[in-house]
């Protein structure tokens, strides 16, 4: 059972337009900031998002990260067939003094 | 270029001990924080212990509280977790992630399979 809650899957067809989820707690999102992973079959995670809405350098700005209270969303624009990856919230939780992560949602290109 | 590579996986008994080890390079390695984050086969991603860049302060997942220990080793630009008391639950990958305060670079991972 994780600490941050995501939905299991989502999908999307190729130029559309998916959100998703995740939702935690006071401790955790509603007072740090929230990343976002990326992770491709068989690879590691890669950072997508931080500090809740920051892109890293080279990640495409159709993908783009927004919080409010205690939950975070992702979206994806112009859903491309090589976003089909499973998407991993993060956060840091200062009642458990560590990062705590969602289950994460598997996309699915359609 | 900021690069991370995990060695020291393996197939080990229950009960049995186990040091991980996360060689870094391409960065000050000394400046960062460092994470030591699993992921059981087919599932979601645990964090497992913090370092801090000097060392000073470490916190670690309440599953591995106890049984693992996490340090590191700034002239060797290598940050290691050492593992007892393992336990069928503890397997899987093993990656590390640099920075506490935003894990943003991650190594391949080291498979570790506690089996009897």
């Amino acid at each position: 059972q994780s600490v941050l809650t995501q939905p299991p899957s989502a999908s999307g067809t190729p130029g559309q337009r998916v959100t998703m989820s995740c939702s935690g707690s006071s401790s955790n999102i509603e007072s740090n900031t929230v990343n976002w992973y990326q992770q491709l079959p068989r690879t590691a995670p890669k950072l997508l998002i931080y500090e809740s809405n920051q892109r890293p350098s080279g990640v495409p700005d159709r993908f783009s990260g927004s919080t409010s209270g205690t939950s975070a969303s992702l979206a994806i624009s112009g859903l491309q067939s090589e976003d089909e990856a499973d998407y991993y919230c993060a956060a840091w939780d200062d009642s458990l003094n560590g990062w705590v992560f969602g289950g994460g949602t598997k996309l699915t290109v359609l | 270029q900021v690069q991370l590579v995990e060695s020291g996986g393996g197939v080990v008994q229950p009960g049995r001990s186990l040091r991980l080890s996360c060689a870094a390079s391409g960065f000050t390695f000394g400046s960062y924080g460092m994470n030591w984050v699993r992921q059981a086969p087919g599932k979601g991603l645990e964090w497992v212990a913090v370092i801090w860049y000097d060392g000073s302060n470490k916190n670690y997942a309440d599953s591995v509280k106890g049984r693992f220990s996490i340090s590191r080793d700034n002239s060797k630009n290598t940050v290691y977790l050492q593992m007892n008391s393992l336990r069928a639950e503890d397997t899987g990958v093993y990656y590390c992630a640099r920075g506490y305060d935003k894990p943003d670079y991650w190594g391949q991972g080291t498979l570790v399979t506690v089996s009897s």
